[in-house]
């Protein structure tokens, strides 16, 4: 079974859609987090959740909505798509949120979002 | 910004041992040093993390300088299947800051 997965696995999509990336962990992790990767290759936190609280939020446009409905979910949700939102999307989790304590960060394998 | 400095590319020989460095000159004494990797097309995976002493697992070793200012991870036989994107890294605040790593490529 996959750790961390997320769906779709591809998206593209036209400018002004909404759309949403759903990502699941079974691993029974409290943190779950979503990263950003762009086309120069930097990965980059966006959100990150601890038993279904936002514990960081960094910056990123507000049409980019996190849900955790529960702590095996976080879901990324986003409004007026723009062509600067294409980019490979990743789901990751880890036990605790206690980075210090040398805790290992699962990713999923990526959702590659493409807008036209 | 990424903490960390790494090479941008290293080359190695299938079945040769390669050494990819970092150096981590702000490092706090109570940060671990994390190492991951991305293979083409997939998300990153961990490799191997410690705090002081060196370590070993069934993927890799880390070696972590005395002054803890920089390390290097082994890979003790690269195969072509090792050819992939090396981050090392360690917490900046509540999450980990990736940079741009340094990109292995395997020669058979």
């Amino acid at each position: 079974d996959t750790a961390v997965s997320q769906t779709p696995k591809y998206l593209v999509t036209q400018m002004g859609n909404d759309k949403s990336i759903k990502c699941e962990q079974n691993l029974g992790h409290d943190t779950m987090y979503w990263y950003k990767q762009d086309s120069k290759k930097f990965l980059k936190i966006m959100f990150s959740y601890n038993n279904k609280e936002l514990i960081i939020n960094e910056t990123v446009p507000n049409r980019f909505s996190p849900k955790s409905p529960d702590k095996a979910h976080l879901n990324l949700h986003i409004n007026s798509l723009e062509l600067g939102d294409s980019a490979v999307y990743f789901c990751a989790s880890s036990q605790t949120a206690a980075v210090r304590s040398g805790n290992t960060i699962y990713f999923g394998e990526g959702s590659w979002l493409t807008v036209v | 910004d990424a903490k960390t400095t790494q090479p941008n590319s290293m080359e190695s020989n299938e079945e040769e041992p390669v050494h990819l460095p970092c150096n981590h000159s702000t490092i706090s004494g109570t940060d671990y040093i994390h190492w991951y990797r991305q293979l083409p097309s997939q998300g990153p995976e961990y490799v191997i993390h410690g705090l002081t002493s060196n370590v070993n697992n069934r993927m890799a070793s880390l070696a972590i300088a005395e002054d803890r200012k920089s390390s290097t991870l082994i890979l003790h036989r690269a195969t072509l299947r090792d050819a992939a994107v090396y981050y090392c890294i360690y917490n900046y605040g509540q999450n980990f800051v990736f940079g741009p790593g340094t990109r292995l490529s395997v020669l058979p």
